[in-house]
């Protein structure tokens, strides 16, 4: 049963131009959702996260949107450059993070190719 | 601070054989977590401790593992009797219990032969 989807393995955007990756969650007790990168050879690392009280966080030129009624969030890069390209990892959790376990839940992940 | 290590880097071993992998957290944090993760998937909880206590492990986590933290610092994480299907990219990560995000060790990939 998998709780996060990322129905896209894969997507590629010129540089400048927006990217979007795209998450989807089906269970509603999920209360917190992140965005990790991922380079070849290292460990994912932390990118931006948002609260289910919030429709939208930004950092940057990361932008998280988030669609409770949908149960889909999205992460919006803005411009995209060369070295975003990397593999993308949406994660939710239902203890809010700091409040319960901080266990994660990630979809498949998303491989983003920024080209120049 | 050098972020969290995972060591060894990579492991060859052969079917039936036992490894053991070890990871140091950031000193600071008291959350430590295992995940492990195989080729097209992401991360899937393995174990996680706060401080020395271990307080959940997954039904993934089979008789065969066993996870450590004594002393609530570096853990340990050993596979017994290794199968094939244990080969994957073992993942530790810590965080304080109000941090926002974790902060992942680059892995231990475990090859089964």
């Amino acid at each position: 049963d998998q709780q996060v989807k990322q129905n896209s393995p894969s997507l590629s955007v010129q540089e400048g131009r927006i990217s979007i990756l795209n998450c989807d969650y089906t269970n509603s007790m999920f209360d917190y959702f992140l965005w990790y990168k991922k380079y070849p050879a290292e460990g994912p690392t932390f990118l931006i996260s948002i609260s289910s009280i919030k429709d939208k966080n930004e950092d940057g030129r990361f932008t998280v949107f988030l669609n409770k009624s949908a149960k889909h969030l999205s992460l919006h890069i803005v411009p995209s450059q060369p070295g975003d390209s990397a593999v993308y990892f949406c994660a939710a959790s239902d203890g809010g993070f700091s409040g319960n376990t901080g266990k994660l839940i990630f979809g498949q992940g998303t491989t983003l190719q920024v080209k120049p | 601070d050098t972020g969290v290590s995972q060591d060894p880097r990579h492991k060859i071993t052969k079917r039936g054989q036992n490894v053991t992998f070890r990871c140091d957290p950031i000193s600071e944090h008291n959350r430590l977590y295992w995940y492990r993760q195989t080729l097209g998937q992401g991360p899937e909880f393995l174990t996680y401790f706060q401080n020395e206590a271990q307080l959940e492990k997954s039904r993934l986590l089979s008789d065969r593992f066993s996870a450590e933290r004594p002393k609530g610092s570096f853990s340990t994480l050993e596979i017994q009797r290794t199968e094939q299907g244990d080969s994957a990219m073992y993942l530790c990560a810590s965080s304080l219990f109000t941090s926002g995000g974790y902060t992942f060790g680059s892995g231990t990939r475990l090859t089964v032969v």
